[in-house]
């Protein structure tokens, strides 16, 4: 088996602060997400990355970088907190098997902005 | 672009009841529909996924689903719930050739009553 690591757990940050998400993960998977968790609202794709040096936005990239530096690790800042922001980001990864593979998701790093 | 509905957004059940958790989609084309299961403080786990065959699938932990391209849904199911099954249940939907992306529900929020 394996794991997703993110760090760090909670975040805490002042507004225009620029922050970094990490995660990492040792399944060997080709592809990596960033997703946004808000109560009452689910789960929303910020980026993913469906290969080493690859990068494409998703549904709410606005506000947001990422990078792929290698396989195993997937960063994603927060070009400039919100006041009064608080979420939970979650980072996730998969293999590709045509269009079908589940993901396997970190803890969450859960992030609040004074 | 395809969307997914979970109406209820809280479903409080005794142990050892039984549990449906519904779900609806809209896509015309070819989709894959999975559910997940988060735990307070917890990243999502897989529970079990549909493409194509069988319309009930078999999950983890006695926990089955049934497609229905009629009512263009995916209801999660139990027979008989146990404490630890209390948690926020994710429906999620890809289209094919989407690149693995999951667009996913809002999320059920079960808590089984001893």
């Amino acid at each position: 088996g394996g794991i997703i690591t993110q760090t760090p757990k909670f975040l805490i940050g002042q507004e225009g602060q620029k922050l970094t998400l990490k995660c990492q993960q040792n399944f060997n998977h080709d592809t990596m997400y960033w997703y946004r968790q808000d109560s009452g609202k689910g789960l929303r794709l910020i980026y993913y990355s469906i290969t080493e040096n690859d990068l494409q936005k998703g549904d709410l990239s606005e506000g947001y970088d990422a990078s792929r530096e290698k396989k195993s690790s997937f960063s994603l800042t927060v070009t400039s907190a919100q006041k009064n922001e608080m979420a939970v980001f979650l980072c996730a990864s998969s293999i590709i098997q045509g269009a079908i593979a589940e993901q396997f998701f970190g803890p969450g790093t859960r992030l609040t902005v004074l | 672009t395809q969307t997914v509905s979970q109406s209820d957004a809280h479903v409080t059940v005794f142990e050892g009841d039984s549990v449906e958790l519904r779900c609806n989609y809209s896509y015309g084309g070819s989709i894959y529909l999975s559910w997940y299961i988060q735990h307070h403080g917890r990243g999502l786990q897989f529970l079990l996924k549909y493409y194509s065959g069988n319309p009930v699938v078999q999950g983890v932990n006695g926990f089955e689903a049934e497609f229905s391209k009629s009512d263009s849904s995916f209801h999660l199911r139990k027979a008989s719930v146990h404490w630890s099954d209390s948690a926020v249940y994710f429906c999620a939907v890809s289209a094919w050739g989407a690149g693995n992306k999951l667009t996913f529900g809002i999320g059920t929020r079960v808590l089984v009553r001893p």
